[in-house]
């Protein structure tokens, strides 16, 4: 069955770095669209990033640019984000997910699948 | 970037009820629009796509409707395991995506 795990999440202090991973099974990685999306506690949910199947296309939230990377490694079926320059506002519980682009010929954009999601907590 | 404005931000319903949740977008989004479920400290979980195609699985008491920058969410019977918070969002062809700020249905 389809699995989506996050890990990385933690406890770190204002201005340091964490690196989340996402595993992925069930699906064929190496074929799909993948983005990264977080809840602050008791808050809605926010977009953060986006990376094509290849790798070669990224997009990131304004609210994170220049201080969040994307990546992957399709042999591994894993998903990555680079978190520098952490701030408070950066604490929030991080989702993968899978991307749908399109339905046979019919383009659609939506997130079919979801990980259980890692925390961050950004304080000192 | 488009602004997704969503309400009401709570609702109380009696099982039975039918129950309607708008989104409105900051501009024309075609039928750009996805509608997604969440129940406490779970992940979210995709109900409808592109306005009004019930996602495979969805019992059919979900539907969705709507164009342009004008959306409705409809439960037609509410049931006790549909209490969660329901999230629009919008896609407009490229990111960046936005959600609605969420609606938190509770049972009356």
């Amino acid at each position: 069955q389809v699995q989506l795990v996050e890990s990385g999440g933690g406890l770190v202090k204002p201005g340091g770095s964490l690196r989340l991973s996402c595993a992925v099974s069930g699906f064929t990685f190496s074929d799909s669209y993948m983005s990264w999306i977080r809840q602050a506690p008791g808050k809605g949910l926010e977009w953060v990033s986006y990376i094509s199947n290849s790798g070669n296309t990224k997009y990131y939230a304004d609210s994170v640019k220049g201080r969040f990377t994307i990546s992957r490694d399709n042999a591994k079926s894993s998903l990555y984000l680079q978190m520098n320059s952490l701030r408070a506002e950066d604490t929030a519980v991080y989702y993968c997910a899978r991307e749908v682009r399109w339905v046979g010929l019919v383009p659609v954009d939506y997130f079919d699948y979801w990980g259980q999601g890692t925390l961050v907590t950004v304080s000192s | 970037d488009i602004q997704m404005t969503q309400s009401p931000s709570s609702l109380s319903a009696s099982v039975g009820d039918r129950v309607t949740i708008t989104c409105q977008a900051s501009q024309d989004i075609n039928n750009y629009l996805n509608w997604y479920q969440q129940k406490p400290g779970k992940a979210p979980k995709l109900l409808i796509y592109d306005a009004s195609n019930l996602e495979t699985g969805v019992p059919s008491r979900f539907s969705g409707s709507g164009s342009g920058t004008d959306f409705t969410f409809t439960i037609s019977s509410l049931q006790p395991e549909d209490i969660a918070t329901y999230y629009c969002q919008q896609y407009d062809n490229l990111p960046p995506y936005t959600f609605g700020q969420g609606t938190k249905l509770e049972i009356k």
